[in-house]
């Protein structure tokens, strides 16, 4: 069956420094990845999709991704972490299923922040 | 331009009660969904919807009915609230690019 796997249920960093999330996939086919972020309190926001081409793929307050089908990866990056993005973060894949579509999404990851 | 509204924001059930949980889109979109989410389970698909009529059953969709009389406009019923139905419920609508956006979550206590 689909599913995405985030490893890292909470990660710590120290303000400034770089940040790497996980996220594995299961699926047979190409698949549609996207990461969001959820600040407490709010909805999720996407913050960065993949679909096909350029496998590493900017999104907005200065993350990205980058997908490699060897290790059925779609890690997410920052390179130097600010204190706002305290938050959790979740990966997800698009399922096609009986000609209808939809989410899958991992666990999360919370990440802290540091001063 | 309102993007995804949801009402109520807080709710407190007790056992046995009924409620509708109402969903409003401005962007014309075709996809809606319902998900809840709990911690350290992310979000879980409960019902979603197709297009204005049509609505199909996602992972957790028992003691859940949905409607969706309206295209703008997607209803999330509980008939006979439980205590395991506490959680923070989740609308979404889903541009043609397959990116969902989401409403700020409505947090329903069932006592």
């Amino acid at each position: 069956a689909q599913s995405v796997t985030q490893p890292d249920i909470h990660i710590t960093v120290s303000e400034g420094a770089s940040l790497e999330l996980r996220c594995n996939y299961s699926y047979g086919a190409t698949p549609y990845l996207f990461w969001y972020v959820q600040s407490p309190g709010q909805g999720l926001q996407l913050l960065l999709k993949y679909f096909s081409g350029d496998t590493l793929v900017q999104g907005i307050k200065g993350f990205e991704a980058e997908f490699k089908r060897s290790q059925s990866s779609f890690n997410l990056r920052k390179p130097s972490v600010h204190w706002s993005d305290a938050a959790e973060y979740f990966c997800a894949v698009v399922l096609f299923s009986g000609g209808y579509n939809k989410l899958i999404f991992g666990a999360g990851t919370r990440l802290a922040v540091h001063p | 331009n309102a993007g995804v509204t949801q009402t109520p924001k807080f709710r407190v059930l007790k056992t046995g009660q009924s409620m509708t949980l109402l969903c409003a889109q401005d962007m014309n979109h075709e996809y809606m969904y319902w998900y809840r989410q709990d911690p350290g389970m992310g979000l879980r698909l409960i019902h979603y919807s197709v297009g204005e009529g049509t609505t199909a059953k996602g992972e957790v969709p028992d003691g859940y009915n949905v409607s969706r009389l309206k295209k703008q406009n997607f209803l999330l019923g509980l008939e006979s609230a439980a205590p395991s139905q506490t959680s923070v419920y989740f609308c979404a609508s889903r541009s043609d690019s397959y990116e969902q956006y989401f409403g700020p979550g409505t947090r329903l206590t069932v006592t």
